[in-house]
């Protein structure tokens, strides 16, 4: 079955760098795009970037753009979003999702990663 | 980019009654709206897709419609698992893909 398994969440300091990972199973991972959601606490989802499956395609939300990267391990089917610069409003739960093509809807999510930059 | 506005912010009604949430987008996205359930602890999970299009394992009993900027999620007979926050999300004019504020639905 489909599955994303999202991992390196932490506690990390303001302007420190952090790098999360979205291992996928289950399906083709060479055919979708991937999407990263986040999720402050108590709060609604707000996308963060996408990527097309060979990196050839990529957009970041301007909240994060020129902090955050997204790299792809195709051999291990997984995903990297890099982040840097962290500040406090970038405390949240990470998901990772699927999108059978880039721009379309989220089919599958992971369970999350949580990240909190504090001091 | 487009925001979309979800109403009510809360609802609240008992096992058994339907409910109606909105969506409202600030320009046309088309039909090109998803919508998502989300459990306390648990990640969304796709419903609807394309404004009225069941993914795959949703129950009949929610049905979504509209298109343009007006969209409506109606669950039919709420079940006590039906209770959780609503989102909607376009797919028209990208990025951002952006999200709804949600709608939550309480007993």
């Amino acid at each position: 079955q489909v599955q994303l398994v999202e991992s390196g969440g932490g506690v990390v300091q303001p302007g420190r760098s952090l790098r999360l990972s979205c291992a996928a199973s289950g399906f083709t991972f060479r055919t979708y795009a991937i999407y990263w959601v986040r999720q402050a606490p108590g709060k609604g989802l707000e996308w963060v970037a996408v990527t097309l499956y060979d990196g050839s395609d990529q957009y970041y939300a301007d909240s994060v753009k020129g902090r955050f990267s997204i790299s792809i391990d195709n051999s291990k089917n997984t995903l990297y979003l890099q982040m840097s610069s962290l500040r406090a409003e970038d405390t949240a739960m990470y998901y990772c999702a699927r999108g059978q093509w880039l721009g379309a809807f989220f089919d599958y999510w992971g369970q999350g990663t949580l990240v909190t930059v504090s001091s | 980019e487009i925001v979309l506005t979800q109403s009510p912010a809360t609802l609240s009604l008992s096992p058994g009654e339907r409910a109606t949430l909105s969506c409202r987008a600030s320009q046309s996205v088309g039909s090109y709206l998803a919508w998502y359930q989300q459990k306390p602890g648990q990640a969304p999970r796709l419903l609807l897709y394309d404004a009225s299009n069941r993914a795959t394992g949703i129950p009949a009993r929610f049905r979504g419609s509209g298109s343009g900027t007006d969209f409506t999620l109606t669950i039919s007979s709420l079940e006590p698992e039906d209770f959780a926050v609503y989102y909607c999300q376009q797919l028209s004019s990208w990025p951002p893909f952006t999200f709804g504020q949600g709608t939550k639905l309480e007993i």
